[in-house]
């Protein structure tokens, strides 16, 4: 069975500060994926990032970075210079990587991020 | 393309109502995902299609749900006789291929009263 434990239920920061929100999870397969996705208030959740378990490189995409530890099951998001826009749920998803699973997620319970200016 | 479009937003139900949802995916994507998310949970999946073909079924969903993609383009979300423990976010994702990311709708919000 599968299983994504985000620790961090609420997280609040001041504007600009580094924020970074954990994800730890918990599969048998060997091959599978992992996503962050964004829930702003609107509902509609927003892809991130996807990353093959194959591939533990760090990514980096503007104020934004993963770190993947495939020895310790994280893939931590880390947000640099938070700002007011970055309010929202964040969820931590994994997937295996085999047959049609690939989009059938199973997401962690949320860590919801306030920015406070 | 306006992204995946659900209809309707909110839905208020009395206990034991029928209700039904619709999804319309973004244009030329042929998987179709259906999710549920209670307050303050994260979505938990449902079922999944290819085209019209319901591949994958959650045991989340009860004998009271059932869903459909008659022509492979839009899809419903029947839920008869309606609990309380029903109530929650109804998201709707759809992706181009198993190897491309999914894409969410806003959800439909039902309230079972």
């Amino acid at each position: 069975a599968q299983k994504v434990t985000q620790a961090q239920t609420e997280i609040s920061v001041v504007e600009k500060e580094d924020v970074t929100l954990d994800c730890v999870y918990e599969t048998r397969d060997t091959t599978y994926y992992l996503f962050w996705y964004k829930q702003p208030p609107s509902g509609e959740l927003v892809f991130l990032i996807r990353r093959n378990s194959f591939d533990e490189q760090n990514e980096i995409s503007g104020r934004y970075s993963w770190n993947f530890q495939k020895s310790t099951s994280s893939f931590n998001f880390t947000i640099t210079a938070s700002q007011v826009v970055d309010s929202a749920v964040y969820f931590c998803a994994l997937s295996e990587a085999i047959g049609n699973a690939g989009n059938m997620l199973t997401f962690g319970g949320g860590t919801r991020l306030m920015v406070k200016t | 393309d306006t992204g995946v479009s659900q209809n309707p937003r909110h839905k208020i139900t009395k206990r034991g109502q029928n209700v039904t949802f619709r999804c319309d995916p973004i244009s030329e994507h042929n998987r179709l995902y259906w999710y549920r998310q209670t307050l303050g949970q994260g979505p938990e999946f449902l079922t999944y299609f290819q085209n019209e073909a319901q591949l994958e079924k959650s045991r989340l969903l009860s004998d009271r749900f059932s869903a459909e993609r008659p022509k492979g383009s839009f899809s419903t979300l029947e839920i008869q006789r309606t609990e309380q423990g029903d109530s929650a976010m109804y998201l709707c994702a759809s992706s181009e291929s198993i190897l491309t990311e999914a894409f969410f709708g806003q959800g439909t919000r039902l309230t079972v009263v």
